[in-house]
This record gives C-alpha cells, structure tokens and sequence, in this order.
C-alpha cells in the first residue's frame, strides 16, 4: 500500500496568496484528520471527515481555513488569504474506522513569507 | 476534557542504556493510548498502542502499559540504539472526542554512540 499522500511536500508562498494543501488516504479508510504541527503549539487538530462528512472543525483556527473531502480518495485544506502565522507542517492522516489505529502522511511544510 | 502530559526533553542517552519516557492522561471516558515516533523529516509513525487496562502494547522493543489506576502509559525500551533517535508522541482518542488524537508535545530522544 502507498499509505497516505500529501502533496506538495514544501510550499513557500507569500502573505495574502492561497495555499491548497493536498492529501489522498490509504484506499478503503473511511475517516481522515488534517493535524498542524508548531514548535509553540505540537501536534493540533484541525478538522476530521468521517464516510467525506466531515464531523468536527472547531480546531479549524479561523474562517481563512477550509477543508473540503468531495470523495473518498482526496481531500484538500485551504488557507485564504494565508499569513505568516500559518507557518507549519500540516498532516493528514487516515484511519479504517474512526475508531481505529491513524496512519499518517509525510506532511506538508508550509512557510508563508 | 481529554489531554496527554509527557515528560519534558530533551533526552539523552548512550547507546544501550534504558529508556522511560513518561506519559500521563487525563480522560472523561475509557481512552485508547498510542504511542507515536517521528524521525527527521517525516511523519509520525505509529509505534504502539492498547484499547484497555492492563493492556501491554509492544513493538521493535519497545513497550508501554495501560494502567488505570495511574492513568499512565510509560514508554520504555530495555536497550537504545543510535537509530532510536527521534521524537515520541503518546496520544489518547476516545469516542467523546471523536476517536480524533490528542497528542501530548513530544519528548525528544537522542542516543550517542
């Protein structure tokens, strides 16, 4: 199995611009989480789809931040305008049930200038 | 609500020493405990977990066990070597939460030759 995909692997962009952040779970996983990671903040959830529904976003910082999940096999995170407190390694991950053990992607390390 | 406290590092060790990484939790329900590592770089592996007390979660000689009475899920491995080096996660998820993750900060670990 290829595991999870996230692409890019490095953005670099500048205040004001929009991100698309891009992830594709492990084929036949039903649930997905976005997570950010910061040296101040660790390891945070942003937002999680269960069956592309997606259940909880109260972790999404602000209205900047979309998430979308249209089928079963891609998912994408959204920042508009970005800015440079945006700045972080952004996973996805999925998992076969919600209950069950996440798998993650290598992450995209977003710097935003 | 729910939440992971790990021991603060960095930790430094030589090779073949033992290992004891603290972990603690704080759960309004009957968590699952993991344990997860990320080398340089990369994403987040998942190393081990357990469901339910008592449980005892193993793997690449690494172990940590459920217990209920301390809410605790301590990491530990008999014998470090160089390529442990890394940073170990311990998470909790349950179903008033989601199942999502709740990670603790990281512990970072360094074994010399």
């Amino acid at each position: 199995d290829a595991g999870v995909i996230q692409s890019p692997r490095h953005e670099v962009t500048e205040m004001g611009q929009e991100v698309t952040l891009r992830c594709k779970p492990i084929s036949g996983h039903n649930s997905l989480f976005w997570y950010r990671q910061t040296m101040m903040r660790g390891l945070e959830l942003l937002i999680y789809f269960n069956n592309n529904v997606p259940i909880d976003d109260s972790g999404m910082p602000e209205d900047r931040f979309s998430a979308k999940m249209p089928n079963a096999s891609f998912s994408t995170l959204k920042i508009q305008p970005s800015e440079p407190r945006d700045s972080a390694v952004y996973f996805c991950a999925s998992s076969s049930s919600r209950q069950g053990s996440k798998y993650f992607g290598p992450g995209t390390r977003l710097t935003v200038t | 609500g729910d939440s992971v406290t790990q021991m603060e590092g960095p930790v430094t060790l030589s090779e073949e020493a033992f290992l004891t990484i603290n972990c603690t939790y704080t759960a309004t329900g009957y968590p699952s405990l993991f344990w997860y590592v990320q080398y340089p770089g990369e994403g987040l592996q998942l190393l081990l977990k357990a469901t339910k007390a008592d449980d005892k979660g193993s793997n690449k000689g690494f172990e940590a066990t459920y217990r209920k009475e301390t809410t605790s899920f301590h990491l530990e491995k008999g014998s470090v070597q160089v390529s442990d080096s890394a940073v170990y996660f311990c998470a909790l998820s349950e179903g008033n939460s989601g199942y999502a993750l709740n990670f603790g900060k990281g512990t970072s670990l360094l074994v010399t030759p």
